[in-house]
């Protein structure tokens, strides 16, 4: 079965604490991972894709196919990070699936 | 560009009606995807199309269906509106109809009573 799981739907650390969102995926195929992003009352975005491997906004993600995981990563939180982050899975083209979703808030 | 544009932002309608909603993609895309998205959930993908042919379909019953227009635009038609049809769907579009980036709509909410 093709799946995409977030364990967590609210996530909440202080301003310049790392931070982990945690994806994991299921899928038989050569995978293509996303994390999109929606900032309040703004539209959904992409914020990187594994297959780019850059570094947008101090996030990192890792494809890891042994543990079929794709964790967010940034070594140091901000205040403006605070929105809901979406992992994605692409399988082969024509299909966009994607997890249930968790929600960052960052205190100051 | 204003990006990808949906229409009407807004909908009410009563079981068992039929709604159409509308998108148009940012300039130069040929890839359009329908997701819905349900309260608390993330986006359920309902169905891609790529150069005016349906190219993927998501787990959805036959009342749900699109068409993509020659300029690339595309409506969502939903037949026989039941109550669990309330919810935001998104349209997004993409260059082709590979796994790329994707740039979504603001969405059109629809409410069913």
């Amino acid at each position: 079965a093709q799946r995409v799981t977030q364990p967590e739907k609210l996530l909440s650390v202080f301003k310049g604490a790392p931070v982990e969102l945690k994806c994991n995926y299921s899928y038989s195929g050569s995978p293509e991972l996303f994390w999109y992003v929606q900032y309040s009352r703004q539209r959904l975005q992409l914020l990187l894709r594994h297959i780019s491997r850059e570094s947008i906004k101090g996030f990192t993600a890792d494809l890891n196919k042994g543990e079929t995981s794709f964790h967010l990563k940034k070594p140091f939180a901000q205040e403006e990070d605070s929105a809901m982050y979406y992992c994605a899975l692409g399988t082969g083209g024509f299909k966009t699936i994607f997890g249930a979703g968790t929600r960052l808030f960052v205190k100051a | 560009d204003a990006g990808v544009t949906q229409s009407p932002t807004h909908l009410i309608k009563t079981r068992g009606q039929h709604v159409t909603l509308r998108c148009s993609p940012i300039s130069g895309h040929k890839s359009v995807s329908w997701y819905q998205q349900v309260l608390g959930q993330g986006p359920q993908f309902i169905f891609q199309y790529y150069e005016k042919e349906e190219r993927g379909r998501g787990n959805f019953p036959d009342r749900f269906s699109a068409r993509q227009f020659p300029n690339y635009s595309s409506e969502l038609n939903v037949n026989a509106l039941l109550l669990g049809d309330s919810a935001l769907y998104l349209c997004a579009s993409s260059l082709f109809y590979s796994q790329e980036t994707q740039y979504f709509g603001p969405g059109t909410r629809l409410l069913v009573l």
